[in-house]
């Protein structure tokens, strides 16, 4: 069975940093892109960022750009998120999500359950 | 202000069929065939329901079906059942600076 497991949120000032993790299970995990999804309290979705399946390709929304890093450790199966200079606005839950080949498709399947985090002094 | 645009609500009794839009530009659903459903219950992680338009993932219900015309991609559901009631979320690939883009979100009631 597939699985991912978000775990690294919490409650963080502005301006701080964090680091996200998704550990992924049930599927190779160097063959296939990952993503980020956020979602924050009472809205919709919006896409973080992707990488490649051999992590030399990133994308990242411009809302995130400059401040955020994705990566991974394919010999860990586990996927990264550095998140600095962090703002109100990033305040949300956190998914990883496969993606359904090794190059980003738009095709996120599954999901993990989320990892909140709030951004408050 | 969301990238694509979706119907705040949509509502049907069960076993009607009914339809959301998900509708772009060129430089998403109209430019590319990777366009996504996700179904989300509250409290819940989302679940792919459809991919490149019109695919469905292994164990998903054939009720579920997709489709695209220009600009306008669209999720119909037929033989609606209770447990359909959840939010549905598109997704599209874009040629924007940002690589994917969602909708806002319909809420789907099942009366």
């Amino acid at each position: 069975e597939v699985q991912l497991l978000e775990s690294g949120g919490g409650l963080v000032q502005p301006g701080g940093s964090l680091r996200l993790s998704c550990a992924a299970s049930g599927f190779t995990f160097s063959s296939y892109a990952m993503n980020w999804v956020r979602q924050a309290p009472g809205k919709g979705l919006e896409w973080v960022s992707a990488i490649s399946a051999s992590g030399g390709s990133t994308y990242h929304a411009d809302s995130v750009k400059g401040r955020f890093t994705t990566s991974r450790d394919n010999s860990k199966n586990t996927l990264y998120l550095q998140m600095n200079s962090l703002r109100a606005e990033d305040t949300a839950v956190y998914y990883c999500a496969k993606d359904g080949s090794s190059w980003p498709n738009n095709a996120f399947d599954p999901w993990g359950q989320g990892s909140l985090v709030t951004v408050s002094s | 202000q969301s990238a694509l645009t979706q119907p705040a609500s949509v509502s049907g009794s069960p076993g009607q069929s009914i339809t959301i839009s998900c509708t772009g530009t060129s430089n998403d659903v109209g430019g590319y065939n990777y366009v996504s459903w996700y179904q989300q219950h509250p409290g819940k992680a989302p679940k792919l329901m459809i991919f490149d338009v019109s695919s469905r993932p292994s164990g998903v219900s054939n009720r579920f079906s997709g489709s695209k015309s220009d600009h306008t991609a669209s999720l119909t559901i037929s033989g609606l059942q209770a447990e359909d009631e959840a939010y549905y979320y598109c997704s599209s690939y874009t040629s924007s600076s940002t690589l994917v883009v969602f909708g806002g979100g319909t809420k789907l009631t099942v009366l």
